[in-house]
C-alpha cells in the first residue's frame, strides 16, 4: 500500500508570495493532519481535517489555512510568506478508529 | 506543551539494546504513550503505543511502569539505521487530538 505522498518535495518562494502544498493520504485514511517543523520550534501542529471538515487547529496565524477534498486529499496554503515560514511541512494521515498516524516525507519550503 | 521529559541524547553500540527512557508523571488515566522516531530530514515514523500493559511489535518493545509515570522504549538490537530522534508523546485515548512533540532524544548508534 502506498504511503502518504506530499508534493512538491522542495519549494523556494519569495517573501510576500503565497504557496500551496498538497498531501495525498494513505488509501482509506480520512484524517489528515499538518505539522510544521523548524529548528527553533520543533514539530508543531497546524491543523487536522476529517471528512472535509477542520477538526482541530493549532496556534498559527490566519495566513495558514487548509482544506480537504472528498477524496481525502488535502492542501495547505500559506499567504503573504515570511522568512520565518521556512520549514519542513509534514502531512500525516490516520485511519478512522486507529490511533497511530503515518507521516509523509514532507515539503521543504524555503522563503527568501 | 509536551507532557513528557526525555534525555536530549544517548549513544548505543551497534548490536546492543537501546533503552530510551521517558517521564510522563502527569499522565491521566485515558492517555496513551506513543513513540515516534524521525530519521534525519524524513517524516516521523510511528513505532509503538501503549496504555498500561507492556507492548511489543516487530520494531520495539514498550515498557510502562505500574504507576504509568514513566516508560522505556527498547530497541533490542540497535543498528546504524536506528540513529534518529525518538519522541515520546502522551495523547488522549481516542486519538482525535493532535500529537504534541517535545524535543525528543537523539539516539546515536555507534559501530
Amino acid at each position: 500500500k502506498a504511503g502518504v505522498t506530499q508534493t512538491p518535495r522542495y519549494l523556494i518562494k519569495t517573501r510576500g508570495q503565497q504557496v500551496t502544498l498538497s498531501c495525498s493520504p494513505i488509501s482509506g485514511h480520512r484524517s489528515v493532519s499538518w505539522y510544521q517543523q523548524t529548528p527553533g520550534q520543533g514539530l508543531q501542529f497546524l491543523f487536522e481535517y476529517f471528512s472535509e471538515t477542520q477538526r482541530n487547529k493549532g496556534n498559527f496565524p490566519g495566513r495558514f489555512s487548509g482544506r480537504q477534498f472528498s477524496n481525502s486529499r488535502s492542501e495547505m496554503n500559506v499567504s503573504t510568506l515570511e522568512l520565518g515560514d521556512s520549514a519542513l511541512y509534514l502531512c500525516a494521515s490516520r485511519l478512522t478508529g486507529i490511533r497511530e498516524q503515518y507521516f509523509g516525507p514532507g515539503t521543504r519550503l524555503t522563503v527568501t | 506543551d509536551a507532557k513528557t521529559t526525555q534525555p536530549p541524547s544517548m549513544d548505543c553500540a551497534e548490536g546492543r539494546a537501546a533503552n530510551l527512557p521517558c517521564n510522563h508523571s502527569t499522565i491521566s488515566g485515558n492517555e496513551y504513550v506513543y513513540w515516534y522516531r524521525q530519521i534525519h530530514s524524513q517524516g516521523p515514523q510511528y513505532i509503538i503505543h501503549g496504555l498500561k500493559n507492556n507492548e511489543t511489535n516487530e520494531m520495539a518493545s514498550l515498557i510502562i511502569t505500574e504507576d504509568r509515570k514513566s516508560s522505556t522504549l527498547i530497541l533490542p538490537h540497535a543498528t546504524l539505521r536506528d540513529t534518529a530522534v525518538y519522541y515520546c508523546i502522551v495523547r488522549e485515548g481516542s486519538g482525535n487530538t493532535p500529537l504534541v512533540f517535545g524535543k525528543g532524544t537523539r539516539l546515536s548508534v555507534i559501530a
